[in-house]
């Protein structure tokens, strides 16, 4: 079956340096969804990016993702760290057939002063 | 105003009682899901429902069921409570494509002594 590996379970980065979360992912579909998901401190999580096309990168609120497909990735990256940043991070894949979606286990993101 | 709403919040069940919760979204979203959330664990799918009384299994399905009798509104029932069924619960929807983000309520935390 389809299956998200998310490798550190906590980051931590000062304020204003970049930072890069890591995903990967197993699956058997040619064309699939990806998402990364953004759950702040006792809220509810809330999608951040989104992308199904191979090799095009995807920005929001500062952070970027590029699906590779050769490398079965879909890591999430910022330039420049802020303190407003420190949440739980998902990613995440959507099967076609069934609507589904598997999420990974989440890393942590801690921005420090 | 696209919401999902999850009722109750907090709850407090001794274990062998039944808990009923209760999820509501005013999209027209076809898809709605069950998810709970434990620490390291991320975000574990329940149950899936693609529409008014079409509902499937998803990744942990044991010790609960659900119901879907109206398209905005979806229950999570716990017959006869168990402790380690103690977690936040996330309710969730979607439009009926694989592509689509879900939207997530706020959670219920549960806790079954």
């Amino acid at each position: 079956g389809d299956s998200v590996t998310q490798t550190e379970g906590l980051v931590t980065v000062t304020e204003g340096l970049p930072v890069k979360l890591n995903c990967t992912y197993q699956t058997t579909y040619l064309t699939i969804a990806f998402f990364w998901y953004v759950q702040y401190l006792n809220e509810a999580p809330q999608v951040l990016l989104k992308s199904s096309t191979d090799n095009k990168r995807t920005e929001h609120q500062g952070f970027h993702a590029t699906l590779h497909k050769s490398s079965s990735s879909f890591h999430l990256q910022k330039s420049s760290a802020q303190l407003s940043d420190s949440a739980l991070y998902y990613c995440a894949l959507s099967d076609p057939n069934t609507n589904k979606v598997v999420f990974g286990t989440g890393t942590r993101l801690q921005v420090l002063p | 105003d696209m919401k999902v709403t999850q009722m109750p919040r907090y709850l407090i069940k001794r274990m062998g009682e039944n808990v009923l919760l209760e999820c509501g979204q005013d999209m027209s979203h076809e898809t709605m899901y069950w998810y709970r959330q434990d620490p390291g664990l991320g975000l574990q799918l329940i149950y899936i429902s693609y529409d008014v009384d079409s509902n499937s299994e998803g990744d942990i399905p044991k010790g609960y069921r659900v119901s879907r009798k109206k398209r905005e509104h979806f229950s999570l029932i716990l017959d006869s409570a168990k402790t380690n069924q103690t977690s936040v619960y996330f309710c969730a929807s979607s439009f009926g494509r694989s592509y689509a983000e879900q939207f997530f309520g706020p959670g219920t935390r549960l806790t079954v002594l």
